[in-house]
């Protein structure tokens, strides 16, 4: 069955530290790769998304993304994260094979910026 | 433009009740999406619609849970009767075609006691 899998539940961090959320997916076609923030008391915001083309991609508020066909990867960075980036982060995969519109989100990682 | 516009925000009931909630999604979005966020669960996909079509209803919980999309703008997520382990926030979320990101409503956050 397809599976995203984020590494970390639970990150904390002091401000101006970065940051490197990782994500893994499991499926083997083409794939639509998104990270969604979602901040205390939200709901969930699109970070940045890739499609095609160059495999690393920015998002807003500082954050980019890198995919890894090879390793079925598509970590979030973030060279120096603020306080306001505290908020959690979900990795989700569209498998494009399946012309579905369905995402398949990862269990989510809380990102905790100490001031 | 308008988002995903969902109702109510809040909803505090008691257990047996039922209970319903409501979506708009984005004005021309084919696809509309039901998801229900707990601290212990996570998000969770109930299930979805393509051109007003229940599509994947695999992640219902139980009878209990019904959704509807009688047109392009209007969905309804009910639970009859409702219980108080249903408790959560629930998410409607609408995305134009396959593949683009989803555009998430504010939630619903229904408390059964």
């Amino acid at each position: 069955a397809q599976s995203v899998s984020q590494h970390n539940h639970h990150v904390i961090l002091s401000e101006a530290a970065s940051l490197e959320l990782g994500c893994n997916y499991s499926y083997g076609g083409t794939v639509n790769l998104f990270w969604y923030v979602q901040y205390p008391g939200q709901h969930l915001q699109l970070l940045l998304k890739y499609f095609s083309g160059d495999p690393l991609v920015k998002g807003i508020k500082g954050f980019e993304a890198e995919f890894i066909k090879s390793k079925f990867s598509f970590n979030l960075r973030k060279p120096s994260v603020q306080w306001s980036d505290t908020a959690e982060y979900f990795c989700a995969v569209n498998p494009l094979g399946r012309n579905t519109g369905k995402l398949i989100f990862g269990q989510g990682t809380t990102l905790q910026v100490k001031p | 433009d308008a988002g995903v516009i969902q109702s109510p925000r809040h909803e505090v009931t008691e257990m047996g009740q039922e209970v319903t909630l409501r979506c708009k999604p984005i004005s021309g979005h084919d696809y509309l999406f039901w998801y229900r966020q707990t601290m212990m669960r996570g998000l969770e996909l109930l299930i979805y619609f393509n051109n007003n079509v229940p599509i994947d209803d695999s992640g219902m919980p139980e009878d209990r849970f019904s959704a509807k999309m009688p047109n392009a703008s209007f969905s309804t997520l009910k639970i009859q009767p409702s219980e108080p382990r249903d408790s959560a926030v629930y998410f409607c979320a609408s995305t134009p075609t396959a593949g683009q990101p989803q555009h998430f409503g504010d939630g619903t956050r229904l408390s059964i006691l």
